[in-house]
């Protein structure tokens, strides 16, 4: 079964630092895609950035980019330059086409704290 | 870019009453649409998969008639929490695919959510 596991329940970062979030996955489908989303205490989903599954180069939006290691079925967010309204909780999910019907599947979460 | 729209923001209701969330593709066309419920600081766990024009596909372990779902046209979806009670308070999230096909590359669109509170 199609599988997301982000191991990081909570991380804290100084501002102005980078910070890595944790994202593995399980997928049996050779197609999928990778998503990040940011969701502030308001409750809003905030798409950050996307990586599909035959993607030669690591996806980066502005100062987020996604280290993919596909042998490693890994997908971690790096954040560079930390902001103090970076602070919200982080979800990593995947969608593939032929197993799930495009459903996306999140996983458990971070909590990222920036620090001041 | 593609918004969609859930309404209400909020719903605080006695024990008993069925609430109805909708949720709209404002300048797209959503053949499909998905329902999340979310408890605090916990995952998006997916409830159901909205087809318009025909039956709701349900999760393993959501109940179909606690929960109903219709798809009437390609920019609404509804979920209905019927004889609502303190245990279906939660955040319910809905959102939806932009193009048709093979969307895997296409970014889901998430509405605001509605914060349910059952007294």
């Amino acid at each position: 079964a199609q599988k997301i596991t982000q191991t990081q329940p909570g991380m804290f970062v100084q501002e102005k630092e980078a910070v890595t979030l944790d994202c593995t996955y399980d997928t049996s489908d050779p197609s999928y895609g990778l998503f990040w989303y940011k969701q502030p205490s308001s409750g809003e989903m905030i798409f950050l950035i996307y990586q599909g599954s035959y993607d030669q180069q690591n996806a980066t939006e502005g100062r987020y980019s996604l280290n993919f290691q596909k042998a490693r079925k890994s997908a971690n967010l790096v954040i560079s330059a930390s902001q103090l309204g970076d602070s919200a909780m982080y979800f990593c999910a995947m969608r593939d086409i032929y197993n799930q019907g495009g459903k996306l599947i999140f996983g458990q979460g971070t909590e990222l704290s920036v620090k001041p | 870019g593609a918004v969609v729209s859930q309404h209400p923001s909020w719903v605080i209701c006695k024990s008993g009453t069925s609430v109805k969330i909708e949720c709209r593709s404002l300048d797209f066309q959503a053949t499909t649409m998905f329902w999340y419920r979310q408890f605090p600081k916990k995952s998006l766990m997916l409830m159901a998969t909205s087809n318009e024009g025909s039956k709701a596909t349900y999760e393993q372990g959501v109940e179909k008639d606690k929960f109903l779902i219709n798809h009437a046209s390609l920019t609404l979806s509804t979920l209905t929490v019927t004889s609502a009670h303190p245990e279906d308070s939660s955040f319910y999230i809905c959102s939806a695919p932009e193009g048709e096909g093979e969307y895997s590359n296409q970014p889901q669109h998430f509405g605001d959510g509605t914060r349910l509170s059952i007294l």
